[in-house]
């Protein structure tokens, strides 16, 4: 089973803070690893994504780091905000399959909680 | 804001009814896909869509089927609910083969089978 795994379940960090969530995968075959963030009542959106060709990609506040060699890439928030609080999801796919997001492994999930 | 719609957006239903979960987006999008979200779970991809007439089952095996009879409209049935079905039910679609066509995701269905 191909799987992705996230880490922490929950987070909580103080407005201005950094908030760092980590993901795991197995599949080397994997070639795109997005993060989708999701408010309450609301479906999860994309938020910024990377391929393996790159080492970091800066969005803003949101940047991702990712190690090929040790199969892991994580999400950091700079200056983390209130309006941060957020479930963020990262996962992975094989690019080249249809060649679209259709076939995404999720990871589980991390709940943010920015406090003020 | 992506222009995908699931109505109901809450359900409780008894045991053994059927019931229909509608999506419909405006996007003109071809690929349509149905998830289910558990709390503390991933999302799981149980049914997808390619285009009309075109219906795939995901990794997560469902009790659920799909129709495609129109590209903007991709609904969910379950036949006869039961409690395992309560869960949240997430429709989304994607653009065509562009690296940057992500998944557009609707609001979600909570389902709840009493």
């Amino acid at each position: 089973q191909q799987q992705v795994k996230q880490s922490p379940q929950s987070l909580i960090v103080q407005k201005g803070g950094i908030s760092i969530i980590n993901c795991a995968y197995e599949n080397t075959a994997f070639d795109y690893f997005p993060w989708y963030q999701q408010f309450p009542g609301k479906g999860p959106a994309l938020l910024i994504a990377i391929r393996p060709d790159v080492s970091e990609k800066k969005e803003g506040r949101f940047t991702i780091s990712f190690n090929k060699s040790a199969k892991q890439f994580s999400l950091h928030i700079m200056d983390s905000q209130p309006g941060d609080s957020a479930t963020y999801f990262c996962a992975a796919k094989l690019w080249n399959y249809g060649g679209s997001q259709g076939n995404l492994i999720f990871g589980k999930g991390t709940k943010l909680s920015v406090k003020p | 804001e992506a222009d995908i719609y699931q109505t109901p957006r809450y359900l409780v239903i008894g045991t053994g009814k059927k019931i229909t979960l509608e999506c419909s987006q405006t996007m003109g999008h071809d690929k349509m896909y149905w998830y289910q979200q558990d709390p503390g779970m991933e999302l799981h991809l149980i049914h997808y869509s390619y285009g009309v007439n075109s219906t795939e089952k995901g990794d997560l095996s469902s009790e659920s089927t799909v129709s495609r009879i129109r590209t903007e409209h991709f609904p969910l049935t379950l036949e006869s609910a039961r409690p395992s079905h309560t869960s949240q039910y997430l429709c989304a679609s994607s653009g065509d083969r562009a690296f940057n066509s992500p998944l557009h995701f609707g609001n979600g269905t909570r389902l709840t089978v009493t």
